[in-house]
């Protein structure tokens, strides 16, 4: 069974750079294919998709957000971290961390989505 | 980027009735299309993987459908515990996934 929650600081400052961390148990970053991403959901609104981390360390941001973002794993220790720098108020929201699945066709783009997610942490921006 | 276009954004029905979600891309996907159920103060699960695979342990009920540009989720006889908001998200470009924004699916 693998279940994912994530941790870190429920209130930041603005300005302030916010650390995440997602731990997992019931995969591997050792397997091949593997995957962990983040989403985050402000209070109301749709799902956003930020970032995303592989078995090989391949690293995927979103680009209207990459140049705040830095995704890093601890194979060793089970866990993703998320660093988000320059928070403002309209960053709050609830962040989640999922695990990615693959599966690989005929053709040259493997299937993914995100099954299961973490319960999610809600952070909030404030001064 | 592409960009995922959910219609209707709300709707109202009752148990039993028969539901039809709709998802464009912005650009050609071709199948790379998942689903998922989110209930208030829940994170989303997922319902439906490349655009038609039941998720495992999901009821039978809910179907997806389409290719391209042009999807559907349909809820066949809704039940009381499908009431929830539901989203869409392309993996077609793995370099920037994204979501639908969402239909809210509530009691009539």
């Amino acid at each position: 069974q693998i279940t994912l929650k994530e941790s870190g600081p429920t209130l930041v400052k603005p300005t302030q750079t916010l650390t995440l961390t997602c731990t997992f148990s019931g995969f591997s970053f050792s397997t091949s294919g593997v995957g962990v991403g983040w989403i985050r959901q402000p209070p109301g609104k749709a799902l956003d998709w930020l970032a995303l981390i592989y078995w090989d360390d391949d690293k995927r941001y979103s680009p209207s957000l990459k140049n705040r973002l830095t995704i890093t794993k601890d194979t060793s220790k089970n866990q993703v971290v998320l660093t988000m720098t320059n928070m403002d108020p309209v960053d709050t929201a609830t962040y989640y961390c999922a695990h990615q699945r693959t599966m690989y066709s005929t053709d040259w783009n493997p299937f993914t989505w995100f099954d299961p997610w973490g319960q999610g942490i809600l952070v909030t921006v404030s001064s | 980027d592409i960009q995922m276009t959910q219609s209707p954004s709300s709707l109202s029905a009752s148990v039993g009735d028969s539901v039809i979600i709709t998802c464009r891309a912005s650009q050609n996907i071709s199948s790379y299309l998942n689903w998922y159920q989110q209930k208030p103060g829940k994170a989303p699960e997922l319902l439906i993987y490349a655009a038609s695979s039941l998720q495992s342990g999901v009821p039978s009920r809910f179907s997806g459908s389409g290719s391209g540009t042009d999807f559907t989720l349909t809820i066949s006889s809704l039940q009381p515990e499908d009431f929830a908001t539901y989203y869409c998200q392309q993996s077609y470009s793995p370099l920037a996934l994204s979501f639908g924004g969402g239909t809210k699916v509530e009691i009539k």
